[in-house]
């Protein structure tokens, strides 16, 4: 079973649309959670980081549960610009590493 | 953006020669890392650095090593490349500030075609 897991998608939407991704990582000892963006052919970059009691940030909105070891991302209002891989990435109780999910995949369509 | 590069940005190179990669940081960073992306794989994590001098192993290490002489560079070679190692490489960076969440920033990557 991998570290962390998500669901590669692709998730096609509307533009408009709310859509939801899902992740779940196996270490229950991990200390934190982070959404990384990634746009073809470059760099990931972070998007948000993901707090205990849950954070938003504009269209973003972002979930812990740590009962059940899964984090969320909802974004509403889909824009065309909001087509990317979206990578679920959690950090390790030591702290000094970082493990990736294979990353969703969104396409908002006009 | 954070100051991270890397070079060569793409190579190309025949099966068995070496090859190194450097990542250079500006922001003096204490933790380094060499990721390798695949197509059905993600991210991995092929090694990191926690200090000059100090490296260690991720998940995906065997055919590579690794050097930090200086905070601000860390070097990735291939020893003899194989055409397996055919990938995306990115190079991160992260302060260990981090109580939590302290983001890793990325350079661009490299591409690396093994023939």
């Amino acid at each position: 079973r991998k570290e962390v897991e998500q669901d590669p998608g692709p998730f096609n939407v509307p533009e408009g649309a709310t859509v939801a991704f899902n992740c779940t990582y196996s270490n229950s000892a991990s200390q934190s959670f982070f959404w990384y963006r990634q746009d073809c052919r470059k760099e990931p970059k972070l998007l948000m980081s993901v707090y205990s009691s849950g954070n938003e940030d504009g269209r973003f909105t972002a979930q812990l549960n740590r009962a059940s070891q899964y984090i969320s991302l909802l974004i509403r209002d889909s824009k065309l610009s909001d087509s990317a891989t979206y990578l679920c990435v959690v950090r390790n109780n030591a702290g000094n590493m970082l493990t990736f999910g294979g990353g969703t995949r969104l396409m908002v369509k006009p | 953006d954070a100051g991270i590069t890397q070079s060569p940005r793409h190579k190309v190179t025949e099966t068995g020669t070496p090859v190194t990669l450097r990542c250079h940081q500006t922001e003096n960073h204490r933790y380094m890392y060499w990721y390798r992306q695949d197509p059905g794989h993600g991210l991995r994590l092929i090694h990191y650095s926690y200090g000059v001098k100090d490296t260690d192993k991720g998940e995906v290490s065997d055919g590579y090593s690794v050097s930090r002489s200086k905070t601000e560079d860390f070097l990735l070679t291939l020893e003899s490349a194989t055409s397996s190692q055919t990938s995306v490489y990115f190079c991160a960076i992260s302060d260990d500030r981090g109580r939590g969440n302290t983001e890793a920033f990325f350079g661009q990557g490299t591409r690396l075609t093994v023939v």
